[in-house]
């Protein structure tokens, strides 16, 4: 059972291009979030989806950031017209979808580190 | 707002001491509290996992305690090794604010040989 795999593992993008990063759960879980790690700074969440829904967003910034998880295939984490403020590592963790989620372990990719130039 | 603290921030210890890790939440209304470990550069690997009913939980030279009530965690690392160098990450899921889990900043461990 492969882990939470995420990719690219690293991604560098000019200011004003978009980046978009993908995260493919562990097989079985349909609970999916992504959490920012800014430099020097601890993680913070961003956003939770579970299939075809957003969850919980409250962590996401308002302007050029959106996220999506379909029905087939991996999470998208969308960023649009990059700013060097964007460059971080961005983690997707992913729990399985028994009970009510709440309970059961995280797991968490390796994550992608972004740095705009 | 559910806050984590994590003390000390840093840590450095002779291989073969036995060392405490700390972690205080602001909020007692968890589910559960994960610790993770995460290397330079690379991803978080859970460690340890606590039920909120739970009061502790032991894999292998790592044991970890948890008080709900007080707002607390302890992890128990034993006869430290140098590949026990890293940072270590507590987080609590709270029973409100989604499934989402919030983090401390971390203690970063150093085990000199």
């Amino acid at each position: 059972n492969a882990g939470v795999m995420q990719n690219p593992r690293h991604l560098v993008r000019r200011r004003g291009q978009e980046a978009r990063l993908r995260c493919s759960p562990m097989k079985g879980h349909s609970h999916v979030y992504w959490y920012r790690q800014l430099p020097e700074e601890g993680l913070k969440f961003m956003v939770y989806l579970q299939k075809e829904n957003i969850i919980d967003e409250s962590g996401m910034p308002k302007e050029r950031f959106s996220a999506e998880f379909p029905k087939e295939g991996p999470s998208i984490l969308r960023i649009q017209q990059v700013v060097r403020g964007d460059s971080a590592a961005y983690f997707c963790a992913s729990s399985p979808s028994l009970g009510t989620g709440r309970n059961t372990e995280a797991f968490f990719g390796q994550g992608t580190r972004l740095t705009v130039v | 707002k559910q806050e984590v603290t994590q003390i000390p921030a840093a840590l450095s210890v002779p291989e073969g001491e036995n060392l405490v890790l700390n972690c205080s939440f602001t909020d007692s209304a968890i589910y559960n509290l994960q610790w993770f470990r995460q290397d330079p550069g690379k991803g978080l690997t859970s460690l340890l996992l606590i039920q909120s009913s739970q009061r502790e939980q032991t894999s292998g030279r790592l044991n970890a305690s948890l008080d709900k009530s007080s707002g607390r965690s302890t992890l128990y690392i034993a006869a430290s090794q140098p590949g026990d160098s890293a940072t270590y990450l507590c987080a609590v899921r709270q029973e409100t604010s989604g499934s989402r889990l919030t983090f401390g900043e971390g203690t970063q461990l150093t085990v000199n040989p």
